[in-house]
């Protein structure tokens, strides 16, 4: 039974470029989150999507935007990345919008230069 | 964004040593959450905590839900090797799809004693 799963692992940008991020849930969930993990810092949240529509938002800009598809599958898209966009992408599955119990993915690394 | 208060953000341990670690916030959480993450990994779930003075175990882990709501703690009896990681706790303001997003502290990083 797969897990999570992240595409790209690792990547390279530069400033202003943009990035697509894609994950896969855990077969059987149909909830996805995305968080962004700094280096030494705790997962922040950014959005979450339910029903192919973003159910919640975090503190993040509107260069945050990102998609579901009727599999469940979601992408993350950042526009005109800034250096301080290098994080960590997690996305985490769940069976339903309002569960806890959350199922990690490895991440994608983006580094911004 | 908003950050619980975990400590201590470092600690290095000795085999068979226990370890204790803890989580306060100044909102009130329905839920409370204890990950690990370890280096390439994503966090995973250790215990999940529902009600204000529950104490829940798992193997060699206790964590308890703390009766204010607003702070929790873990405890690992009798560390080994493989407990070295990053441990975080995570609070869940509310119940259902409307508050659905967890809250995580910067994480507690255990390390093996030179």
């Amino acid at each position: 039974d797969a897990g999570v799963t992240q595409s790209p692992t690792h990547l390279i940008k530069t400033r202003g470029q943009q990035v697509t991020l894609r994950c896969s849930p855990k077969s059987g969930h149909d909830t996805v989150s995305w968080y962004q993990q700094a280096l030494g810092q705790g997962p922040q949240f950014i959005f979450q999507y339910y029903e192919e529509e973003e159910r919640q938002r975090g503190n993040f800009p509107d260069r945050f935007s990102g998609h579901q598809f009727p599999n469940y599958s979601s992408e993350l898209n950042v526009n005109a990345l800034l250096l301080g966009d290098s994080a960590l992408y997690l996305c985490a599955s769940s069976l339903g919008a309002g569960a806890n119990v959350l199922t990690f993915g490895a991440g994608s690394r983006l580094t911004v230069l | 964004g908003q950050q619980l208060n975990q400590s201590p953000q470092s600690m290095f341990i000795q085999e068979g040593e226990d370890v204790s670690m803890n989580c306060t916030s100044s909102s009130i959480f329905n839920t409370w959450l204890w990950y690990k993450q370890d280096p390439g990994e994503g966090p995973v779930l250790l215990i999940a905590l529902y009600k204000a003075g529950e104490l829940t175990s798992n193997g060699r882990l206790t964590a308890q839900f703390g009766i204010t709501r607003k702070d929790s703690f873990l405890n690992i009896s009798a560390s080994i090797p493989s407990d070295v990681g990053i441990y975080f706790c995570a609070g869940q303001l509310g119940y259902g799809g409307s508050q659905g997003n967890l809250i995580f502290g910067k994480g507690t990083k255990l390390s093996v004693k030179p």
